[in-house]
């Protein structure tokens, strides 16, 4: 059972404006959530993260906000870029007995059109 | 900084022949390290995860094997590959405390 749901499979915006992808969860007891980005043939990378006990996190072009009562999780990337282009994973952890357990889910794949 | 090695890049193998995925670490020592499985429509499903020489923990059942001989290195086998096997496989490491995963450049299998 996806514990973390990525609804959106694909996304498709214009350059400049802003990418929102999306990320529902089911598990409370998650306290950490992170943000991959895949290029094809690559691993993922990291791109941003989010502790619970705060609601927004900034870096640059991309925000990621954290609703922890409809347990929901969104990435913004403002302004969109063609090298925006990829997929996005979102990711959730939670402490268990021998450290994080981190549970991802199924990716949106994000095309930026110039 | 930590980086990981993971080959080959693409494999095909046919159904009932065996598999042996490697992964190297470089740049840190004791690492956890994980192998995850991308298949088609689902998530990076973890496939067991090691935090130790010779600790090897599995999450789902499957004909699939790990094992980890050294520090920094994990292995990820099998006997006899089924269809099922196909898709695209990542190693990944992480550094407790520190938060998040640093991933391998994957292998594509494709069971034939």
């Amino acid at each position: 059972d996806q514990q973390v749901k990525q609804n959106s499979p694909s996304l498709s915006v214009q350059e400049g404006r802003i990418s929102i992808l999306n990320c529902d969860y089911t598990n409370s007891m998650f306290d950490y959530f992170l943000w991959y980005k895949k290029y094809p043939a690559e691993g993922p990378t990291f791109l941003i993260s989010i502790s619970s006990i705060k609601d927004k996190n900034e870096d640059g072009r991309f925000t990621v906000f954290l609703n922890k009562s409809a347990k929901h999780l969104s990435l913004h990337i403002v302004p969109s870029q063609p090298g925006d282009s990829a997929v996005y994973f979102c990711a959730a952890s939670e402490w268990v007995n021998t450290g994080n357990q981190f549970y991802f889910g199924t990716g949106t794949s994000l095309t930026v059109i110039p | 900084s930590q980086t990981i090695h993971q080959w080959p890049a693409t494999l095909v193998q046919p159904v009932g022949s065996p598999l042996s995925l490697e992964c190297t670490v470089e740049g840190t020592s004791n690492p956890n390290l994980y192998w995850y499985r991308q298949a088609a429509g689902r998530g990076l499903q973890l496939l067991f995860y090691s935090v130790g020489i010779g600790q090897i923990s599995s999450e789902v059942p499957q004909n699939l094997s790990a094992s980890r001989p050294q520090d920094r290195q994990f292995i990820l086998s099998s006997k006899k590959l089924l269809l099922s096997d196909s898709g695209f496989y990542l190693c990944a490491l992480s550094q407790p405390p520190v938060y998040g995963y640093t991933f391998g450049s994957g292998t594509r299998l494709t069971v034939v």
